[in-house]
């Protein structure tokens, strides 16, 4: 069993759309969550980070994590074509390595 | 501040040959990882270094391996290239952790497109 479980997609959603993004995850020592947007040929990019539980928001996006359950979120509103890209979850235990979610792929369609 | 940087941008490579690739951190980060990223696997951790050790590796072949300099530049090698090894080779640079997150966050390079043929 993967550590990092993720829907490679792809997505299509209209702009506007509210996109829900999700992960899910075997090793309870996670405590570190992060959601990196990577556009095309280029390196991922840090989008949010989240420590332990709970809900952080920033501008347009939001991230979730739930520990009792092993899922994370991240939820973009009012959805752009800019937003198009792939978004991969990543977490690790204080100390340890990244693990990566295999990415999902998002195309906004003005 | 300037980001992570990576050289080369590209490579095409043969079957059998070796291969080096360079990783410039953000300044003041010490700490860099390497993955291979595929299609296929995705994001797959190869190694960490911190202050010149490797801290961390991931369940890669001894052909690949890597090294970290005094100025926290880093490099990989590649030897014996097989058509598999094919890859986005990424470069990430840690922020210490801060007195809040306790966790480095980590910070990628454009990466390295490296074809074998």
């Amino acid at each position: 069993q993967k550590e990092v479980e993720q829907d490679p997609g792809p997505l299509s959603v209209p702009e506007g759309a509210i996109v829900s993004l999700n992960c899910t995850y075997s090793n309870s020592a996670f405590q570190y969550f992060m959601w990196y947007r990577q556009y095309s040929r280029k390196g991922p990019e840090l989008l949010m980070y989240t420590y332990s539980s709970g809900n952080k928001e920033d501008g347009r996006f939001t991230a979730q994590v739930d520990k009792s359950s092993k899922y994370i979120s991240l939820f973009i509103r009012d959805s752009q074509p800019s937003d198009s890209a792939t978004y991969l979850c990543a977490m690790s235990a204080i100390g340890n390595q990244f693990y990566f979610g295999t990415g999902t792929s998002l195309t906004v369609i003005p | 501040k300037a980001g992570v940087t990576q050289t080369p941008r590209y490579l095409i490579k043969t079957r059998g040959q070796q291969v080096t690739l360079s990783c410039s951190p953000i300044s003041g980060h010490r700490s860099v990882s390497w993955y291979q990223q595929t299609p296929g696997q995705g994001l797959q951790f190869l190694f960490e270094y911190f202050s010149e050790t490797q801290r961390n590796k991931g369940n890669f072949p001894g052909r690949f391996s890597g090294r970290q300099f005094s100025n926290s530049r880093s490099e990989m090698n590649v030897s014996t290239l097989e058509l598999g090894d094919s890859a986005l080779y990424l470069c990430a640079s840690s922020v210490p952790p801060s007195t809040t997150s306790g966790q480095e966050t980590q910070y990628f390079g454009p990466g390295t497109r490296l074809l074998v043929l």
